[in-house]
This record gives C-alpha cells, structure tokens and sequence, in this order.
C-alpha cells in the first residue's frame, strides 16, 4: 500500500517566517507533487519534481520554493509567509514516468500564518 | 492549456436518490480523466480512472463514470447514494502534463 506522509497535520506560524512543509512517500515513485487547496477553488499546483534535484513549476509557485535532495522526499518552502498562504497543502507521489497519471495523496498539513 | 469544469459547487440528496456529478474538459488532444473524492478529515483518493478502451468506467464503492469524446464530459453516478458518501468530489484531467483538478463538487447525502 502506497504511503504519503506530510511532517504536520497542523502549523501555525507567524508573517515573515520561512517555513518547511516536509513529504515523505515510501513506493519509490518517480514524481512528486505539491498542491494547495482553498474552498471552491479546488487544488492548484505549487510545483513538481520528476526526478531528484529537479523541480518545475506547477501554476501558482510565486512565494514557493521546492528542494528534492533524495527521491523519497519532497519539500516545500515558503520563504517568508504572509497570510494569503493560509491553507491546507497536499503532497502526492506518483509512478509513472509520466507526470499525468493517477497521483497517491497524503494527509495534507493545514497551514495557519497569523 | 487544459481545463476542467465541474457543474456544481453544492449537491444534496438523500440516501437511495441517484447521483450524477458533471464535469466537462478542454483539451484537443488525448487525455486521461480521474475522478477522486475526498471524505471528511481524510486523504484525497482515487475513485475511478479513465486511460483508454471501454468508455464506461467502474470505480469503488459502486460509482461508475462515462467518457463522452464528443461532450469532452466524463460524469460520475451512483444509482443509489449512501450517507457515507457524503465527501467532496474532484474531477482531473491530464492531457500534454500534470493533472488539473476541477474545483470540487461538495455533496452532502442526508439520511
């Protein structure tokens, strides 16, 4: 069974601070996914990661940054938060070495920037 | 750039009614088309996929989806829905690159 795991189910940090949301999947997928998602806005993509050490940018990466130093493990860096990142994040993994198919989810970490 | 339209924001129906979630495309070429659901507090998971072939597709928990090419729909039912099926439903897409998610349709089933 495929395993996506976020550092935190709940963070709550203050404006101007940089902040570290980890991912962890298990299945040695080949891609990895960041996502935000916002009530009646769906999800929209951060960035992803086909391969280690390489990123593209998904359609809202402005504020964001993506670091993949090992193949299991994909992070997302808000730089300095402000309050409109106010949301909950999801990480996905996926197998294929096409980024267009089905996509495994972790929990998601909701993140509260105050 | 492709796009996914879901038809409603908000559903509610009670336990046996039947369900039929829209969700329409757009994208010229060939796609893949996903329907994930996501229940209170848990994961966003997979219901059902559509790559290619048969163009009824049968997903878990007894939904179903249709891929009409000439509708650029693929519209998820259910004949008969369940309080449990109460969740947040997403639409995908994947055509040239990643998926693109629809906006969600919330659909609350009342016993």
């Amino acid at each position: 069974d495929v395993k996506v795991t976020q550092s935190s189910r709940y963070l709550v940090k203050r404006t101007g601070e940089k902040v570290f949301l980890e991912c962890v999947q298990d299945m040695d997928h080949e891609n990895m996914f960041w996502y935000r998602q916002d009530p009646g806005l769906g999800l929209r993509l951060i960035y992803f990661s086909y391969d280690v050490k390489m990123k593209e940018k998904g359609d809202i990466p402005e504020g964001y940054s993506v670091s993949r130093e090992k193949k299991e493990r994909f992070s997302l860096i808000l730089e300095s938060a402000s309050t409109n990142q106010t949301s909950m994040y999801l990480c996905a993994s996926s197998p294929s070495d096409r980024v267009g198919d089905e996509q495994y989810f972790g929990p998601g970490t909701r993140l509260t920037v105050t | 750039a492709q796009s996914v339209s879901q038809h409603n924001h908000h559903v509610i129906l009670s336990e046996a009614a039947s369900l039929e979630l829209g969700c329409n495309y757009s994208y010229g070429g060939t796609v893949n088309l996903f329907w994930y659901v996501q229940y209170p507090g848990q994961h966003l998971q997979l219901l059902l996929k559509y790559f290619s072939g048969d163009p009824l597709v049968k997903g878990i928990k007894g939904f179903e989806a249709e891929f009409i090419k000439s509708k650029f729909s693929f519209n998820l039912r259910k004949p008969s829905v369940q309080w449990s099926d109460t969740a947040e439903y997403f639409c995908a897409v994947s055509g040239y690159s990643t998926l693109t998610f629809g906006k969600g349709t919330m659909l609350l089933v009342s016993p």
